[in-house]
Formats: C-alpha cells, structure tokens, sequence
C-alpha cells in the first residue's frame, strides 16, 4: 500500500521565521511529487518535483527532493501570516490516477 | 476565470436521502476526479473520469455514482446518504493526468452533513 507521511502534523512559528515541512513516502512506482497550499478551501498547487537534487523555488518558497532518501522538503522563509495554511504532499505512483496524499501539516504564523 | 466550481458549497442530508454534487471546469481538461477530505485522513479518490462519456472507480467508490455526459460537468451522486459521508468533498481536473507532467486544479469543495 502506498504511503506518504508529513512531518510535523502541526506547527506554530513566528513572523518572520524560517520553517522546513517535510514529506516522506513509500510507494510502488514513483513518478512526481507534489505540494499543495490548503487555506480555507481548495487546494492550491505550489510545486512538483520528479527529479531528485533540483531545487524549485518560488518567491519565500523552495523545495527538493530525494528520492534515493524518498522525501522531500518545502522551506518557507521570512513567513509571513498569509503563509498560515494546511501545506499537502502528494505523490503519482504511476497512474493518472493513481495519487496519494499526506495528511497534511499545519502552520500556523503569529504576529 | 472560474477554474473549477463545485455546486452546492454546503449540505446538510438526512440518512436515506439523496442528492448530487455538480462539478464544471472551463480549463477544457479531459481528467476530471472526485476526492472526500475527512479529518485525520489525507484526501482519498472516490471516482475518477478520463474523458467525456468515461468514468472508474477510485480508492472509495462505494455508494457513490458519478456520471460526465459533457466534458466540463463531473456530477457525484449519493442514493442514499449515511452518517458515514459526512465529509468535505472537493473536484478537480486536470490536462494530462494528475502528477504525469501536471498539476490537479481543484474546486471550493462542498461540505456535507448526513444527519
């Protein structure tokens, strides 16, 4: 059975901070990864990684992957309120269909 | 510049009654998917569909049914609604399929109560 488990469930940081999610998985036939951003509503799609070492970034936000290690790591730096959220891992196992997501973790920043 | 919307946003059922979620995209996708969000649980595939006129079975399909007589319109129907689907509901779609070569665009999601 496929698996994808985020670390930390949750987490509470200040403005300002720097925060490391982290996304490791176990599955059949790894294909991309991806990162999503769940604020009140619907999933909003950050990143998606299939190569391992290449770093995607986007403004405050990076990720990578490795998938000798199987896990990947999204950074936010300088956080920010607006980057209070549920961030989601997911993984394509080798179907169109075929994808698995985490549970998610949530950040929440404070003032 | 809708995207994907979801119709109704809330719904509260008593068990035994039925009803059907609307989901349109104007992103002419051909992939269409229907995930339920419950708490503790990563988002899970109830019924998917890879074209006009298609549709399969997800991860949890039962009491479901789903149909995609046009392209944009992915409908989820419950027959007969339990306690147990009590959930958040959320379509998506997708060009190519969701993680081969690209992202799943995904709707405002439906809350729904089976009381």
């Amino acid at each position: 059975e496929d698996k994808v488990v985020q670390s930390p469930l949750s987490l509470v940081v200040h403005e300002g901070d720097t925060v490391t999610l982290n996304c490791s998985y176990e599955v059949t036939n790894f294909r991309s990864l991806l990162w999503y951003k769940q604020e009140k509503k619907a999933p909003t799609f950050l990143f998606m990684l299939t190569s391992s070492g290449i770093e995607k970034k986007s403004g405050r936000l990076s990720s990578i992957l490795d998938k000798k290690e199987l896990f990947s790591i999204l950074n936010i730096t300088a956080t920010q309120t607006g980057d209070s959220a549920v961030y989601l891992c997911a993984v394509n196992s080798g179907g169109y269909q075929k994808v698995t997501f985490g549970i998610g973790t949530k950040l929440q920043v404070i003032p | 510049n809708a995207g994907v919307t979801q119709t109704p946003k809330f719904r509260v059922l008593k068990t035994g009654q039925s009803m059907t979620l609307l989901c349109a995209q104007d992103m002419n996708h051909e992939y269409m998917y229907w995930y339920r969000q419950d708490p503790g649980m990563g988002l899970r595939l109830i019924h998917y569909s890879v074209g006009e006129g298609t549709t399969a079975k997800g991860e949890v399909p039962d009491g479901y049914n789903v149909s995609r007589l046009k392209k944009q319109n992915f409908l989820l129907g419950l027959e007969s609604a339990a306690p147990s689907q009590t959930s958040v509901y959320f379509c998506a779609s997708s060009s190519t399929g969701f993680g081969f070569g690209t992202e799943a665009f995904f709707g405002q999601g439906t809350r729904l109560t089976v009381v």
